[in-house]
C-alpha cells in the first residue's frame, strides 16, 4: 500500500463547477499536511497547508480527517487557470521528510 | 529574486558517464532536498540535508551521491548513470527542516535521459 494515495483522475470539469479531491495516508503518526499544485512540466508550488480545523483560501477549502486518515481539497467556481495536477503531501512524525502522492490531474473546460 | 536554481534543465547522457546536477538557493535556507518524479510514482525523495555537512538518505538513494559543503549549494552526483535513472529531477529548499513551519521551494527541474 502506498503511503499517500490519490485518485489520479483525470477530472474534466466545466468552468464554474465545484470539484473535490481526496487523499488518504497510511502513517497515523503524520503531523503536517499540504496541497501542492504542479503545472505541466513545471515545479510544484505550495497551494495551501491543511489544518485540523479545516481552512479556506478564497475558492479553495482544505479539510483533514485524522480518524479516517484522509485530507480533501475542494475547489469552488473552477477557473480555466485551475487546470493542473494537485499533489497531496504528508509530513512524517519527525517533520523532516515529506511524502508526496502521485497527484490528481484536473482540467477545467471552457 | 528568491529562487532555487538547477542546472542543466535538460541532459542526455550515456550509461556509465559520471554527471553532476547543480542546485543553488539564495534564500539562506537550512534544508535542501532532491526528488525524482516518474509517471504514476509521484515525487520520491533521493537525499536531503538539514545543514552544511549534514546529509541523509531519502526513499530512493541508490545510485546517487550528494554533498553539502556550502549552505547554498547541494549538487546531485550520479557516478555511473543507468537507464533506470532517466527521470525528472527537482531540487528543493526550505527555511527549516520542520515542514509544518515553512514551505518547500522547488527549482525548475532537470530532465535527465540515460541511454
Amino acid at each position: 500500500r502506498k503511503e499517500v494515495e490519490q485518485d489520479p483522475g483525470p477530472f474534466n470539469v466545466p468552468e464554474g463547477a465545484t470539484v473535490a479531491f481526496n487523499c488518504t495516508y497510511s502513517n497515523s503518526a503524520s503531523q503536517s499536511f499540504f496541497w501542492y499544485r504542479q503545472d505541466c512540466r513545471k515545479e510544484p508550488k505550495l497551494l495551501m497547508s491543511v489544518y485540523s480545523s479545516g481552512n479556506e483560501d478564497g475558492r479553495f477549502t482544505a479539510q483533514l480527517n485524522r480518524a479516517s486518515q484522509y485530507i480533501s481539497l475542494l475547489i469552488r467556481d473552477s477557473k480555466l487557470s485551475d487546470s493542473a495536477t494537485y499533489l497531496c503531501v504528508v509530513n512524517d512524525r519527525y517533520g523532516r521528510q515529506l511524502t508526496f502522492g502521485s497527484g490528481t490531474q484536473l482540467t477545467v473546460l471552457p | 529574486e528568491a529562487q532555487v536554481t538547477q542546472n542543466p534543465r535538460y541532459l542526455i547522457t550515456v550509461t556509465g558517464k559520471k554527471l553532476t546536477v547543480t542546485c543553488s538557493q539564495n534564500m539562506n535556507h537550512e534544508y535542501m532536498s532532491w526528488y525524482r518524479q516518474d509517471p504514476g510514482l509521484g515525487l520520491r525523495q533521493i537525499y536531503y540535508s538539514m545543514n552544511v555537512e549534514v546529509t541523509d538518505k531519502g526513499d530512493v538513494p541508490e545510485g546517487y551521491k550528494v554533498s553539502r559543503k556550502e549552505k547554498r549549494n547541494f549538487p546531485l552526483i550520479l557516478e555511473s548513470p543507468s537507464p533506470n535513472q532517466t527521470s525528472l529531477y527537482f531540487c528543493a529548499s526550505s527555511l527549516t527542516d520542520r515542514m509544518g513551519d515553512s514551505p518547500l521551494h522547488f527549482g525548475n527541474g532537470t530532465r535527465l535521459t540515460v541511454t
